[in-house]
């Protein structure tokens, strides 16, 4: 079976500052994808980055910055000074195999100028 | 390049009316998705289709949610009839082939359907 949780509903912060949105999975499959979603509230998700379950190495893209730690199923996610730009629902995903992508429930963030 | 476009935007019906919702995925996508997403939640699979074929229609609700791609391109969602649950917004999205193995999806910006 699989699970994602994502425990933060809504989140605010003030623009410039760092957020970190949290993502834990669950899955008996030793080879997954995992990958973070962006929804503006235009509504169109828009895919972010994904992380195969071999690659533990944290990556960094401009303001944004992902941490996976397979020792505690966790693939959290980190905006560096913030900006109102950034306000979204966040969705962080997990694929197994031949299955589809499964969404968590998403953190809404609200960045306040 | 063009994304994913969807049509309508908005949709506000009385249940037991029909309604139908149109994808066209981005060119050259084989693989085409329709989701479901309900109001706070993720989005659910309903249906995914390879090219014309319907490859995992295991989430649609059979008895109300038809669904066809008939030349491989562009899609088309119906509910008859509706009911007050299935208010939502209704994604599609398409994956080339390679993007479809590792989740790389493009979605539209959803059909938001209201049922009063």
């Amino acid at each position: 079976a699989q699970k994602v949780t994502q425990a933060q509903t809504e989140i605010s912060v003030v623009e410039k500052e760092d957020v970190t949105l949290d993502c834990v999975y669950e899955t008996r499959d030793t080879t997954y994808y995992l990958f973070w979603y962006k929804q503006p509230p235009s509504g169109e998700l828009v895919f972010l980055i994904r992380r195969n379950s071999f690659d533990e190495q944290n990556e960094i893209s401009g303001r944004y910055s992902w941490n996976f730690q397979k020792s505690t199923s966790s693939f959290n996610f980190t905006i560096t000074a913030s900006q109102v730009v950034d306000s979204a629902v966040y969705f962080c995903a997990l694929k197994t195999g031949a299955n589809n992508l499964f969404f968590g429930t998403g953190t809404r963030l609200t960045v306040i100028p | 390049e063009a994304g994913v476009v969807q049509s309508p935007r908005y949709k506000i019906i009385e249940k037991k009316q029909p309604v139908a919702f149109w994808c066209n995925p981005i060119s050259g996508h084989n693989t085409l998705y329709w989701y479901l997403q309900n109001l706070g939640q993720g989005p659910e699979l309903l249906i995914r289709y390879e090219n014309e074929e319907a490859v995992d229609d295991s989430q649609l609700p059979k008895d109300r949610f038809s669904a066809e791609r008939l030349k491989g391109v562009d899609s088309t969602l119906k509910i008859q009839p509706a009911e007050l649950g299935d208010s939502a917004v209704y994604l599609c999205a398409s994956s080339s082939r390679t993007g479809g193995d590792t989740g790389e999806l493009f979605f539209g910006e959803g059909s938001r359907l209201t049922v009063l």
